[in-house]
């Protein structure tokens, strides 16, 4: 299983909602990151884990605030986002150490309406 | 990613090989990356290559490599309609951060 999966696929949601996006990997890995990419752009990392700790936050607006309850889901809470925060939330997981070949979820795709 | 950089068009005849090409400026990168989005879904890795590595080679795919010049290369055998996507060109150090370029737009036509 190379696959890392990520739900919902399709997001909409107003500025006052609460959500939660989730992503799932179950091939061993111990890093899991969150990616944001806007249109016609490159991914820009969020947050990494490593061994389900919190291990870089890239100046991320606490208004998305991420969880790994284990070392195999990682999950992003969503609360009073803006329009501007519309994008793709890419999920990505990959091995500790030497070898960081990153597998990508296919992403969720957000709207803050 | 400004450390980064790519073309960002290539037009290529069905059938043709395609080079897609990268400039990094991160002398201490450790593994270059090449990833495929297609429109409206997740990236999917290609293939990378190790820095100490010239050239890797996997089915229609051929990565170059250039450590002197920081320059990275793809060649896309036989390029398809399928092969219609954007290519990321990717950098990390093992610090867990890839450094993705701003992507190169591939268009395949008949």
């Amino acid at each position: 299983d190379t696959e890392v999966t990520q739900t919902p696929k399709h997001l909409v949601m107003g500025m006052t909602n609460k959500k939660s996006l989730k992503c799932e990997q179950h091939m061993g890995h111990r890093a899991m990151y969150w990616y944001k990419q806007k249109a016609k752009k490159p991914p820009e990392l969020m947050f990494v884990y490593s061994y389900e700790k919190l291990s870089i936050n890239e100046s991320v607006p606490s208004r998305f605030s991420p969880e790994c309850p284990n070392s195999s889901l990682l999950n992003l809470h969503l609360h009073a986002l803006q329009p501007e925060d519309s994008a793709l939330y890419l999920c990505a997981s990959s091995q500790v150490g030497t070898e960081t070949e990153a597998f990508f979820g296919q992403g969720t795709r957000l709207t803050v309406v | 990613g400004e450390d980064v950089e790519q073309s960002p068009f290539l037009s290529v005849r069905e059938g043709d090989s395609s080079v897609i090409n990268c400039t990094y400026t991160d002398s201490s990168s450790t593994y270059l990356y090449w990833y495929k989005q297609e429109p409206g879904a997740g990236l999917q890795l290609l293939t990378y290559i190790f820095s100490n590595m010239d050239m890797k080679q996997d089915q229609r795919l051929t990565v170059l490599l250039n450590k002197k010049d920081k320059h990275l290369s793809l060649r896309i055998a036989d390029t398809q309609t399928g092969d219609s996507a954007i290519y990321f060109c990717a950098e990390s150090n093992n610090d867990y951060k890839l450094s993705f370029g701003a992507g190169t737009t591939v268009t395949v036509r008949a």
